[in-house]
């Protein structure tokens, strides 16, 4: 099982310039969402979906867009990179009534991202 | 706003030992508590979720209980092994969205 695939693994970005981050599952997920993470800060979220087509904000949208034309993909795109942009992301889907089915989050391994 | 805090931020403990890692939410009507495991350079792994009906969860030699009242969760890992030396990290939904708030994080360090 693949689970969640995140591609790249590692990126290096110069201020300005742009790049989209891949993130496919294969587990018929409705849900899929995109964290960031930064030392001492934890996850937060960026953008997520409940389904193809459905798109909405986290707590740190500005920068990123997202789309989802397929139930499988969920790319999240830098549009002008910035050094505060540095950031470790993760892709993470589960079943679109995760919460009140109870069903777990999972997670991709992360691209590693560089803006110098 | 849903804040959630893990301490210590860091532990050390002799192979062996129990481990007792802490998690506090300040909103109290949660559907659920996720608690994950984060190896270094590795995404993070879902290692038990405990419903809001739930007082606790097991799997094997883990544990998590929930108190809702008092906005806590503990996670006990009996007779630690270096190879649970890893991030542990909690988290748990903003209202009813699956939006998750996580913790920081307790890195743990399990020496042979």
């Amino acid at each position: 099982n693949a689970g969640v695939t995140q591609t790249p693994k590692f990126q290096v970005l110069k201020t300005g310039q742009s790049m989209t981050l891949q993130c496919a599952q294969d587990m018929n997920h409705e849900y899929m969402s995109w964290y960031r993470q930064d030392p001492g800060m934890g996850l937060r979220l960026i953008h997520y979906s409940v389904g193809a087509g459905i798109t909405d904000q986290g707590e740190v949208p500005n920068g990123y867009n997202v789309s989802r034309s397929t139930t499988e993909d969920f790319p999240l795109r830098l549009l002008s990179a910035a050094p505060s942009q540095t950031s470790v992301y993760f892709c993470a889907s589960s079943y679109a009534d995760g919460v009140k089915a109870n069903s777990p989050l999972h997670f991709g391994n992360g691209t590693r991202l560089t803006v110098t | 706003k849903q804040e959630v805090t893990q301490i210590p931020a860091a532990l050390s403990v002799p192979e062996g030992e129990n481990l007792v890692l802490n998690c506090s939410f300040t909103d109290s009507a949660i559907y659920n508590l996720q608690w994950f495991r984060q190896d270094p350079g590795k995404g993070l792994t879902s290692l038990l979720l405990i419903q809001s009906s739930q007082r606790e969860q097991t799997s094997g030699r883990l544990n998590a209980s929930l108190d809702k009242s008092s906005g806590r969760s503990t996670l006990y890992i009996a007779a630690s092994q270096p190879g649970d030396s890893a991030t542990y990290l909690c988290a748990v939904p903003l209202g009813n969205d699956y939006k998750l708030s996580f913790g920081a994080g307790t890195t743990v360090t399990v020496r042979a």
